[in-house]
C-alpha cells in the first residue's frame, strides 16, 4: 500500500495569500495519477486536480497542480474566502487508492 | 443533474452486517467506474472498495477484504455494498462515488453519505 504522507498539518494564511501544499507518496505513483480534493465542514469532498496537474472542470486557475514520481505539490495563488478548507491528496496508481491525512487551511 | 443517494446506514452491533445502497441519476450508469469512500467522524478520507461498469473488475482495502463485498445492478442505476463482521473502527460516514469519466481513480461526483455507527 502506497502512504501518503501531507504537509503541514495546518496551514494559517490571509486571504489574498499563497497556499503551497505537499504530499509525498512512500513509493513511486504510477503515471502520476495523483488527485487533489477539498472539502469544507459537513459537505462531501469535491475534485480539484487529477493527474497531477489536470484541473477538474469548473475549478479556478488559483488552484495548480505539480510533481512527479513521489513529490506533489497543490498551490493556491490567492486565497479566497471559500478556499479555507481541509484538502486531501489521492494516489490513484495501484488497484488500491490511499488518501493522504489531509492539510487544514485556516484563516489566520 | 447527476445525483448519487445512499441509503442503509446506522446502529449495528459488532459483528453483525449491513447493506449499503446508492441510487444513480443523472447519467448513464453502467458506463461508469464507481466506489465506496468512507470517513470516521472527525478523521480523513479512506478509499473502501471499486468496481468496475460492467460489475466484473472489483478491488478493495485491506482494511475490509474479505469482510465486505461490493456490487452492481446496471438495469436499477444501483451501487451496494454488503458489510459483515462489522467492527467498531468500521464506524464512519460511507460516500458513494463516480469516477471521472475515461479515468480510474479521481472521483467527480459523491453523494451526501450514509452514517454507519457500529457499537454495542
Amino acid at each position: 500500500e502506497i502512504v501518503l504522507t501531507q504537509s503541514p498539518g495546518t496551514l494559517s494564511l490571509s486571504p489574498g495569500e499563497r497556499a503551497t501544499l505537499s504530499c509525498r507518496a512512500s513509493q513511486s505513483v504510477s503515471n502520476n495519477y495523483l488527485a487533489w480534493y477539498k472539502q469544507k465542514p459537513g459537505q462531501a469532498p469535491r475534485l480539484l486536480i487529477f493527474g497531477a496537474y489536470s484541473r477538474a472542470t469548473g475549478i479556478p486557475d488559483r488552484f495548480s497542480g505539480s510533481g512527479s514520481g513521489t513529490d506533489f505539490t497543490l498551490t493556491i495563488s490567492r486565497l479566497e474566502p471559500g478556499d479555507f478548507a481541509v484538502y486531501y491528496c489521492q494516489q490513484y496508481g495501484s488497484s488500491a487508492w490511499t488518501f493522504g491525512q489531509g492539510t487544514k487551511v485556516e484563516v489566520k | 443533474e447527476v445525483q448519487l443517494v445512499e441509503s442503509g446506514g446506522g446502529l449495528v452491533q459488532p459483528g453483525g452486517s449491513l447493506r449499503l445502497s446508492c441510487a444513480a441519476s443523472g447519467f448513464t450508469f453502467s458506463s461508469y467506474e464507481m466506489n465506496w469512500v468512507r470517513q470516521a467522524p472527525g478523521k480523513g478520507l479512506e478509499w473502501v472498495s471499486y468496481i468496475s461498469g460492467s460489475g466484473r473488475t472489483k478491488y478493495y482495502a485491506d482494511s475490509v477484504k474479505g469482510r465486505f463485498t461490493i456490487s452492481r445492478d446496471n438495469a436499477k442505476n444501483s451501487l451496494y455494498l454488503q458489510m459483515n463482521s462489522l467492527r467498531a473502527e468500521d464506524t464512519a460516514v460511507y460516500y458513494c462515488a463516480r469516477d471521472l469519466a475515461g479515468t480510474t481513480g479521481p472521483v467527480d461526483y459523491w453523494g451526501q453519505g450514509t452514517l454507519v455507527t457500529v457499537s454495542s
